[in-house]
């Protein structure tokens, strides 16, 4: 039962350009959605989050976008740049009970490669 | 500020055999889970520990098991080892009910021969 999905398993863009990577939900109880990055040999690494009470978080060159009604996130990234290769993950929580938060579901990952 | 310390960094055991991981959480934190990579993969929840108890646990079988010191740092022990417990095991700590990010150690490959 994958209640996180990410159906691109790669994608490779030009520098400069914008990256957009998406991801698929199916629990309805989630409430807060993180993306991930992580380059081999490392953990997974912090880059943005967003709540449900919102439809867009921008931080710097990262916007995430969340459409509840479609159960659909997305993480923008513009512009690409080659450093930016890694895999990303989005993860989901849940908040019912105070110990949920705790808890992330994710996704298979989606390699991103930026070609200079 | 130290983030969150995973060790050993790497482990060669031989199935059947028990295998203990440890981790130290970001300053601060209270709340330690751990989650299996395998390759490929996303993390999967294995466990989430609060107060020295387990308060949440994903689908893993009772051969994992865990546990929290009273200064917030975690072990995993995994009993009867079996070539499919082969994957990068990841500790995260975050703070209890908050909606805030959970910060990751770079965790332990574990390997199974």
């Amino acid at each position: 039962d994958q209640q996180v999905k990410q159906n691109s398993p790669s994608l490779s863009v030009q520098e400069g350009r914008i990256s957009i990577l998406n991801c698929d939900y199916t629990n309805s109880m989630f409430d807060y959605f993180l993306w991930y990055k992580k380059y081999p040999a490392e953990g997974p690494t912090f880059l943005i989050s967003i709540s449900s009470i919102k439809d867009k978080n921008e931080d710097g060159r990262f916007t995430v976008f969340l459409n509840k009604s479609a159960k659909h996130l997305s993480l923008h990234i513009v512009p690409s740049q080659p450093g930016d290769s890694a895999v990303y993950f989005c993860a989901a929580s849940a908040g019912a009970g105070g110990t949920s938060y705790g808890k992330l579901t994710f996704g298979q990952g989606t390699i991103l490669t930026v070609h200079p | 500020d130290a983030g969150v310390t995973q060790s050993p960094t790497h482990l060669i055991k031989t199935r059947g055999q028990q295998v203990t991981l440890r981790c130290s959480p970001k300053s601060g934190h209270d709340t330690v889970s751990w989650y299996q990579q395998a390759l490929g993969q996303g993390p999967q929840f294995i466990f989430q520990y609060y107060e020295e108890e387990e308060r949440q646990r994903g689908n893993f079988p009772d051969r994992f098991s865990g546990h929290q010191f009273p200064n917030y740092s975690s072990e995993l022990n995994v009993n009867a080892l079996l070539l499919g417990d082969s994957a990068l095991y990841l500790c995260a700590s975050s703070l209890i009910g908050r909606k805030t990010e959970a910060f990751f150690g770079q965790g332990t490959r574990l390997t199974v021969v």
